[in-house]
């Protein structure tokens, strides 16, 4: 099983849609989860930090299960400008609990908001 | 405010030819540092992370090397370049171990 398994999409969308993405990892000591964006050939950014009580940015929204091991992000009223690849992040944890702030990259999931 | 450099920004070498790639970061001290690799189509994967001066930590078997000769610089190398190590490689930074990591524009490396 992948550390980080991600839905690869691609989702094609028209501007204004709502969209889901959802995500799950496989190591229960995860304690740091967070959403990047990767535009073509580019670097990652930090797009939020996802926490248990669930967190909004805007338009975005994500949500943290951590007895099921998910996560999700919803992007409501979609821009073209948000397309992109969705990129779920857990921190990696080892086998004595320590991260030293390694991440865990799912492999992205390609949006595409069209006119 | 904290930015991050990476040189060269593409990078086409021959199999068997060495290979050094720097990374720099300012407006922060003591940072972590982290070295990623995304291959054609695939996510990233860590290579290499360090969270002080000569301190580098492996994550995976490979054909490269990494150092941290300043707090504020990290090098990727290599002695050999194989086909498999082309790919898009980043370094990142952070300030914790919380996971929030600020990426450097990356460098694009081919080999031919």
């Amino acid at each position: 099983r992948k550390e980080v398994e991600q839905d690869p999409g691609p989702f094609n969308v028209p501007e204004g849609a709502t969209v889901a993405f959802n995500c799950t990892y496989s190591n229960s000591a995860s304690q740091s989860f967070f959403w990047y964006r990767q535009d073509c050939r580019k670097e990652p950014k930090l797009l939020m930090s996802v926490y248990s009580s669930g967190n909004e940015d805007g338009r975005f929204t994500a949500q943290l299960n951590r007895a099921s091991q998910y996560i999700s992000l919803l992007i409501r009223d979609s821009k073209l400008s948000d397309s992109a690849t969705y990129l779920c992040v857990v921190n990696k944890v080892d086998a004595g609990g320590t991260s030293y702030g390694k991440l865990t990259f799912g492999q992205g999931t390609i949006l595409t908001v069209h006119p | 405010s904290q930015t991050i450099h990476q040189w060269p920004a593409t990078l086409v070498q021959p199999v068997g030819s060495p290979l050094s790639l720097e990374c720099t970061v300012e407006g922060t001290s003591n940072p972590n540092l982290y070295w990623y690799r995304q291959a054609a189509g695939r996510g990233l994967q860590l290579l290499f992370y360090s969270v002080g001066i000569g301190q580098i930590s492996s994550e995976v078997p490979q054909n490269l090397s990494a150092s941290r000769p300043q707090d504020r610089q990290f090098i990727l190398s290599s002695k050999k370049l194989l086909l498999s190590d082309s790919g898009f490689y980043l370094c990142a930074w952070s300030v914790d171990w919380g996971g929030r990591q600020y990426f450097g524009p990356g460098t694009r490396l081919t080999v031919t």
